[in-house]
């Protein structure tokens, strides 16, 4: 089946380096995607990997490695801002034009 | 920027009841989604769109149908509402594969 895992919840401090991991299992694979979602908000898109390596993005890096079905998203530079839901997402695995989501990593961030 | 706009931000609805959700976007896009969000379980994909008159079933269909006339215009349908299918639903559209999904603020949906 297809599955993606992150962790729940993840702490840091304002101002410091976080990093959250995606580790998924699909039959198919066509990228990897990062959105961002504050409490009562709507998701918003990050950042998306389709090939090995490190994108970035001002603060936020995204990183895949597809041998491994593993990628992570790096914030660096914390600010209380960035507290919020992080979910990472794959694509392609029956049909090219869905993705599925991770149940996402809740980022508490403090002063 | 681009503009998802959901019909309703907060909805309370009986058991029974047929149901529309209704969500528009600006920008042409070929793909729409429905999705439900629940805590602890992500979004979890109900129905998609690629175009006009088409849709494939997602992950979760049971008891929801979809319906996309127009290329702006996709509604989510509960044939006859339970109360498991509280929840807040989000609605999506993108331009094409693996292209960003752009999101609307979501319906809050309570079945009494």
């Amino acid at each position: 089946g297809q599955s993606l895992e992150q962790p729940s919840e993840v702490t840091a401090v304002e101002g410091a380096i976080v990093q959250i991991n995606c580790t998924y299992q699909t039959s198919g694979f066509y990228g990897l995607s990062w959105y961002q979602q504050h409490d009562g908000g709507a998701p918003t898109f990050l950042s998306y990997n389709a090939l090995d390596g490190l994108e970035e993005t001002g603060r936020f890096s995204s990183f895949l490695s597809r041998s491994d079905s593993y990628g992570y998203l790096l914030l660096q530079e914390l600010q209380m801002k960035d507290s919020a839901s992080y979910f990472c997402a794959v694509g392609g695995y029956s049909s090219a034009s869905k993705i599925i989501f991770g149940s996402g990593t809740r980022l508490s961030i403090r002063p | 920027d681009v503009k998802v706009t959901q019909s309703s931000r907060y909805l309370v609805k009986r058991t029974g009841e047929k149901v529309f959700l209704e969500c528009v976007q600006d920008m042409d896009h070929e793909n729409m989604f429905w999705y439900r969000q629940d805590p602890g379980l992500g979004l979890r994909l109900i129905y998609f769109s690629y175009d006009v008159k088409m849709k494939e079933k997602g992950d979760i269909p049971e008891g929801y149908s979809v319906s996309r006339e127009k290329k702006e215009r996709f509604s989510l349908i509960l044939e006859s509402a339970s109360t498991n299918q509280t929840s807040m639903y989000l609605c999506a559209s993108s331009l094409g594969v693996m292209q960003p999904q752009h999101f609307g603020d979501g319906t809050r949906l309570s079945i009494l």
